[in-house]
């Protein structure tokens, strides 16, 4: 079935390093998109959005890229800090009043 | 979060028993969803509400009923839990596209 969904469970980056989170998406009608972070024994934390007649945004320390023609989307996460540590979730909105699709997110690792 | 509590924290039920979860906002915001998340599954929507008295199902709704009698308050009730329905439940509130959704902090059930 159509869903969003992340290509790898864990990614490990040392600390100073930027971090790239991947995720594919499979509903071309999607036409918002938001990044979270979710921290151990917590709720999913807004990081950034974009929506879909967007390339490229930026926050701060974070970008988030769309490609529609692979219907792929990143987090570029730069100089990743040990607070960086978390679940990251991607999330589509297919439109109307029912929510966000979640992927099903990649634990981000920081080594020392 | 700010603007959004969920309550109790953490419940332990016996199979069979009927549990409400209560979800309350302050924020004035129009839609308000549940979510379950579990490992290797990611968030999973079991309700939303896109007004007072206006529900609909989600993906996963069955073993599942809620209610909104105030724009403030959103209860999922399990009627006869079920081991299977041992989980972290999230509620989110939206004003819309593009105000982003915010999550409470969660309820860890377990059924035994």
């Amino acid at each position: 079935g159509e869903s969003v969904g992340l290509h790898l469970p864990t990614l490990s980056v040392q600390e100073g390093d930027n971090s790239i989170i991947n995720c594919a998406y499979s509903n071309s009608a999607s036409d918002y998109f938001i990044w979270y972070k979710q921290e151990s024994g917590k709720g999913p934390q807004f990081i950034i959005d974009i929506r879909s007649n967007m390339d490229k945004r930026q926050g701060q320390r974070v970008t988030v890229l769309l490609n529609k023609t692979v219907k792929h989307l990143s987090l570029q996460i730069a100089a990743t800090q040990p607070g960086d540590s978390a679940v990251y979730f991607c999330a589509e909105i297919r439109g109307g009043a029912d929510g966000l699709t979640f992927g099903k997110g990649t634990h981000l690792i920081i080594q020392p | 979060d700010a603007g959004i509590t969920q309550s109790p924290r953490h419940k332990v039920t016996e199979t069979g028993t009927p549990v409400t979860l209560r979800c309350h906002q302050t924020e004035n915001h129009r839609y308000m969803y549940w979510y379950r998340q579990d490992p290797g599954h990611g968030l999973r929507l079991i309700h939303y509400s896109y007004g007072v008295k206006d529900t609909d199902k989600g993906e996963v709704s069955d073993g599942y009923s809620v209610s909104r009698s105030k724009t403030e308050d959103f209860l999922l009730t399990l009627e006869s839990a079920t081991s299977s329905q041992t989980s972290v439940y999230f509620c989110a509130i939206s004003g819309g596209v593009p105000y982003g959704y915010t999550f409470g902090s969660g309820t860890r059930l377990t059924v035994v």
